[in-house]
């Protein structure tokens, strides 16, 4: 079956330090690759997707590429900011599967004025 | 644009009483459903999913249910409630045969079984 490894949380960071968050998937076919985040208390709100290998997602200044060779998709930002502290999933979607989508067990993000 | 609604925001519920969580989607035709349970601290589970009306595909075996009585109406359902069954529910949406099929999510039900 499918499932996404993430990196163990949780990460504090200083505002303006640089962040990497690790995501390994196994798959059984070509998935679509996504990020999303929760803040507290909220649902989920898609980050940043990548649908074929070598695609680079991007959004609000956080990047993943989707290697196909290493099976990874890992998050990262440059800058962080206080407001980006969340919970931040990895997540596989088959697309031959109505969609059915697998997740990461979650990382949290704590950003440090 | 888009809208997904689910209600309750919160509830409390004694073991062995029912439960009936419900979730609507506007602004999109035929949309897939799905239903996931986030335990506290983890990950999200996938309990159902729906393609169609009357359509259900249980992931779980356990003490829910679920039913698609509308297009864009989709209802998590039980007739007992476990201690067990305590988490965070949420509703999500995609459109069907896009390649991503990324989804998105209400603000989801915190539920407390005493």
């Amino acid at each position: 079956g499918n499932s996404v490894t993430q990196m163990e949380g949780p990460v504090t960071l200083s505002e303006e330090a640089f962040l990497t968050i690790n995501c390994t998937y196994t798959a059984t076919g070509y998935p679509s690759l996504f990020w999303y985040v929760q803040y507290p208390g909220e649902g989920l709100q898609l980050l940043l997707k990548a649908t074929k290998a070598d695609d680079k997602g991007s959004n609000k200044g956080f990047e993943a590429t989707y290697r196909k060779e290493t099976t990874s998709f890992h998050l990262e930002k440059g800058s962080v900011q206080v407001s980006d502290s969340a919970v931040y999933f990895c997540a596989l979607s088959d697309r031959t599967n109505a969609g059915k989508s697998t997740f990461g067990d979650g990382t949290t993000l704590t950003v440090k004025p | 644009s888009q809208t997904i609604h689910q209600w309750p925001a919160t509830l409390v519920q004694p073991v062995g009483s029912p439960l009936s969580l419900e979730c609507t989607v506007e602004g999109t035709s035929n949309p897939n459903l799905y239903w996931y349970r986030q335990a506290a601290g983890r990950g999200l589970q996938l309990l159902f999913y729906s393609v169609g009306i009357g359509q259900i595909s249980s992931e779980v075996p356990q003490n829910l249910s679920a039913s698609r009585p509308q297009d864009r109406q989709f209802i998590l359902s039980s007739k007992k409630l476990l201690l067990s069954d305590s988490g965070f529910y949420l509703c999500a949406w995609s459109v069907p045969q896009r390649v991503a099929y990324e989804q998105y999510f209400g603000p989801g039900t915190r539920l407390t079984v005493t």
